[in-house]
């Protein structure tokens, strides 16, 4: 599976969109990009996830470049409960399986 | 969706001796995964557990250590044996039922004195 890079870590005000990029530069034609987010104390929650199109659901949207060598997960309106380690992980099944996770970016959303 | 349920959701232990952690699942699931995750680290996947085979383990992992049972598709153990401080950890239990979406427990906080 393809190797992630990430900022360690953002800063984001209350009620701002939080835009967390993730550079994927040597996926292959068939890696899903995942996002996954792990609250303090808690497992990682899957955020959502996308091939080539660009993404969105109830959580999240997610940007994927026409190259699709990087992306960027858009949180529309961070709230104080957004704060978490993100991971972006790049995966060759169209399921769960078998996850790498990188180091993540570490965002803390701020009054 | 899943929902997981692991057992102890911590535990300090002596130096030497072994843990068992349980993961119990609310509905029949093709895989599980363990992961541990290290201090202040990211999580690194232990094995995958299948039913009705052995486990699978990953590169650093070994049975001996991380001993896996999965005796049906709704349950899993992994021990933790022969303890010592470097294993002091959160392990936690995931599941994959060919869904888009991995689901994890809550995680057991291992320390060992």
């Amino acid at each position: 599976d393809a190797k992630t890079t990430q900022p360690t870590s953002m800063d984001c005000a209350e009620g701002r969109a939080a835009n967390l990029p993730c550079n994927h530069s040597t996926i292959s034609g068939n890696e899903y990009v995942y996002w996954y987010r792990q609250i303090h104390s808690q497992g990682p929650q899957y955020i959502i996830h996308g091939l080539k199109n660009n993404e969105t659901n109830e959580m999240a949207s997610l940007i994927i470049t026409e190259d699709r060598k990087s992306s960027t997960l858009i949180l529309p309106h961070a709230t104080l409960r957004d704060t978490a380690v993100y991971y972006c992980i790049v995966t060759s099944t169209g399921t769960a399986s078998k996850l790498t996770f990188g180091t993540g970016t570490r965002l803390q959303v701020t009054l | 969706s899943a929902v997981i349920s692991q057992k102890p959701s911590r535990d300090i232990c002596q130096r030497g001796t072994s843990l068992t952690i349980q993961c119990q699942v609310d509905s029949q699931v093709t895989m599980m995964f363990w992961y541990r995750q290290q201090p202040g680290q990211s999580l690194t996947l232990i094995a995958t557990a299948n039913q009705g085979s052995e486990a699978t383990y990953e590169s650093g992992f070994v049975i001996d250590k991380f001993p896996i049972s999965r005796p049906n598709l709704t349950f899993s153990t992994l021990t933790v044996s022969n303890m010592s401080p470097e294993d002091s950890s959160i392990y936690l239990c995931s599941v994959d039922n060919w869904d888009t979406e991995a689901f994890f427990g809550q995680g057991t906080r291992l320390t060992v004195v």
